[in-house]
């Protein structure tokens, strides 16, 4: 079974430009989560999408970044403008049982380290 | 206000010894709590899932314990390897009415000497 794919793994910017980030979760999982790690943190949930719906954006900065999940298939989180806080890995994870439930299991993807300069 | 709380110091053991990793939260009231490993460039991997319920967890080398009222759960990995090098993190859903999501810690480095 293929594991969930992002891309691109790198990305430098400079700060007040825009970046995209890419995702494609396993396939048949519903529920997909958009993640922040900065150095030496654990995971900061930014988005949660069952299907094509968002289940919660609470911790999404809305003014910069956004996220789609058009046809509950993929995913792209963007950020614009990008800010120097902005420096982290984006991880993308996937879960064929709805959020929150207490069987869930997150598959987690490698990544897209962002360097914001 | 809610914490989860690991050691940032990385643990430093020898090879065949017991690790034991530790996750104390406050204000919190989990639903359960899960293991995940995580290596360098990569994503985090799940390990195990313990319940608010159970006391206990078992997997292979690995042994979860939960206990509600200290406030903490204890990561046991016996007869470590070298390969066991990672960092491991420790993650808390909530069971109250706030929000349906996993909330990590920051993640306790252990580096297994041979």
């Amino acid at each position: 079974e293929a594991g969930v794919a992002q891309s691109p793994r790198y990305k430098i910017i400079e700060k007040r430009q825009s970046v995209a980030f890419w995702c494609n979760p396993i396939s048949g999982h519903a529920t997909l989560y958009w993640y922040q790690q900065i150095l030496g943190q654990g995971p900061k949930l930014l988005i949660q999408f069952q299907n094509n719906g968002v289940v919660d954006d609470s911790q999404l900065p809305k003014d910069r970044f956004s996220a789609e999940r058009l046809k509950g298939v993929d995913s792209t989180l963007k950020i614009q403008p990008a800010k120097l806080e902005d420096s982290a890995v984006y991880l993308c994870a996937s879960s064929s049982q709805s959020p929150g439930t207490l069987q869930e299991t997150q598959y987690f993807g490698p990544g897209t380290r962002l360097l914001v300069l | 206000s809610q914490k989860i709380e690991q050691n940032s110091e990385a643990l430093n053991i020898q090879e065949g010894k017991t690790a034991t990793l530790t996750c104390n939260y406050t204000n919190y009231s989990p639903a359960y709590l899960q293991w995940y490993r995580q290596d360098p460039g990569r994503g985090p991997v799940f390990l195990l899932l313990i319940r608010e319920n159970e006391k206990e967890k078992r997997k292979e080398r690995l042994k979860v314990t939960f206990d509600t009222t200290l406030k903490q759960s204890l990561f046991h990995i016996t007869a470590s390897q070298p390969a066991d090098s990672a960092t491991y993190l420790c993650a808390l859903l909530r069971g109250d009415t706030g929000r349906r999501a996993l909330t990590f810690g920051s993640g306790t480095r252990l580096q297994v000497q041979p």
